[in-house]
């Protein structure tokens, strides 16, 4: 049973328009939320962090929203630009078990010119 | 500063054939682990090391071993090799085990015939 899901498998969106990506998760030990992006051939590199403690982080272009009663985060990219188009996966971790990331299965975003 | 580095890139091998997947990384990070990523299925850990001479399993442990003897490299052994690990394995570290975001290597392709 998957404890952090993507239900979009791609998404695409005009250049300068608003990107969101959605992430739901099951396990409610969950305190700490990463989004990652990931081009072809290449590693997952990190993007933006929240912490439950938290309901939002910003950083330049991107904004993380989380909502823990939902259990429910998102990630919004304004405004979208071509070289965003990569796969997005969100991750998120508990205090035990050495912090470990589960990882959900990743959007496809394509930012079109 | 190269961070994590993976080798080789690509690699076919035949059912019950074994290999080594190098990993290694120049940050003096405590903590590495290894993951696959398969289509839908996300990133999903096999396994991971918080210190030299200590490992532990993932979530996806089975035919694969790990060793941790210096705190630079962390190589994943195939025993014999099945269909079912053809995947793109991916080797990631952090500072130490508190510290969630993880950094990845590029990337291993593997392909069992």
């Amino acid at each position: 049973d998957q404890q952090v899901k993507q239900n979009s498998p791609s998404l695409s969106v005009q250049e300068g328009r608003i990107s969101i990506l959605n992430c739901d998760y099951t396990n409610s030990m969950f305190d700490y939320f990463l989004w990652y992006k990931k081009y072809p051939a290449e590693g997952p590199t990190f993007l933006i962090s929240i912490s439950s403690i938290k309901d939002k982080n910003e950083d330049g272009r991107f904004t993380v929203f989380l909502n823990k009663s939902a259990k429910h985060l998102s990630l919004h990219i304004v405004p979208s630009q071509p070289g965003d188009s990569a796969v997005y996966f969100c991750a998120a971790s508990d205090p035990g078990s050495a912090r470990q990331l589960t990882f959900g299965s990743g959007t496809q975003l394509t930012v079109l010119p | 500063n190269a961070g994590v580095t993976q080798t080789p890139k690509f690699q076919v091998l035949k059912t019950g054939q074994s290999m080594t997947l190098q990993c290694a990384q120049d940050m003096n990070h405590e903590y590495m682990s290894w993951y696959r990523q398969d289509p839908g299925m996300g990133l999903r850990l096999i396994h991971y090391s918080v210190g030299a001479g200590i490992t532990d399993q993932g979530e996806v442990p089975n035919g694969y071993n790990v060793s941790r003897s210096t705190t630079e490299d962390f190589p994943l052994r195939l025993l014999s090799a099945a269909p079912s690990q053809t995947s793109v394995y991916f080797c990631a570290s952090r500072l130490t085990s508190g510290s969630p975001p993880l950094h990845f290597g590029n990337g291993t392709r593997l392909t069992v015939t």
